[in-house]
């Protein structure tokens, strides 16, 4: 079967770092998605990767083995308005998105 | 307008009852998808379409149809409500969906609640 595994719930302070983490097991790989929603809101695309490494954007970064069917999304300079959730979803060889149940960040001041 | 759009946002149906949610994009996207989201369960695929005049099954189809008769819209229609569709639900579309950079872009999506 397909699977993939998140966190359910994290807390961080505001102006710290918080790494969350994604492990996946799907039938083929093409590529890996982090998404953010907040509460009531449609999910928006973070960043994608599809080659082992680290991917920066800003305060946010997304690093991705594919050997250990591993990523997490890192989450620096942290603000109040990064309170929501983080889903990861891997493409899968139909090129469908499988996801996860996702991750709430509750940041606190 | 621009990106997707759903109707209507919020819905209290009685089980039983026939409801057809509305899809529709500008972005001129090949490919689109309806997903219904729980708490504590990822967002699960309904229904697909690659593009206009075709569709395919998701992991939860039953219970659910679509059409895809062009390429702007995508409607889901529940046949006969049942309380376990009690669910938000979620339209999204892509350039293509066969190719693996498949970002996907989402509606508001629609609040449904069957009674």
């Amino acid at each position: 079967g397909q699977n993939i595994d998140q966190p359910t719930e994290m807390t961080a302070t505001e102006g710290a770092i918080v790494q969350i983490n994604c492990t996946y097991q799907t039938s083929g790989f093409n590529g890996l998605f982090w998404y953010q929603q907040h509460a009531g809101e449609a999910p928006t695309f973070l960043s994608y990767n599809v080659l082992d490494g680290l991917e920066e954007k800003g305060r946010f970064s997304s690093f991705l083995s594919r050997s250990k069917g591993y990523s997490y999304l890192l989450l620096k300079e942290l603000q109040m308005k990064d309170s929501a959730s983080y889903l990861c979803a891997v493409v899968d060889s139909n090129y469908q998105l499988i996801w996860g149940a996702g991750t709430k960040l509750i940041i606190k001041p | 307008i621009a990106g997707i759009t759903q109707a209507p946002t919020s819905q209290i149906l009685a089980a039983g009852r026939r409801m057809t949610l509305r899809c529709t994009q500008d972005m001129r996207h090949n490919a689109m998808y309806w997903y219904r989201q729980d708490l504590g369960l990822g967002l699960r695929l309904i229904h697909y379409s690659n593009t206009a005049g075709t569709t395919g099954k998701g992991e939860v189809p039953d219970g659910y149809s679509v059409s895809r008769a062009n390429t702007d819209d995508f409607p889901l229609t529940l046949a006969s409500a049942v309380p376990s569709q009690t669910s938000v639900y979620f339209c999204a579309s892509s350039e293509a969906g066969t190719s693996a950079y498949n970002e996907q872009f989402f509606g508001p999506g629609t609040r449904l609640t069957v009674l």
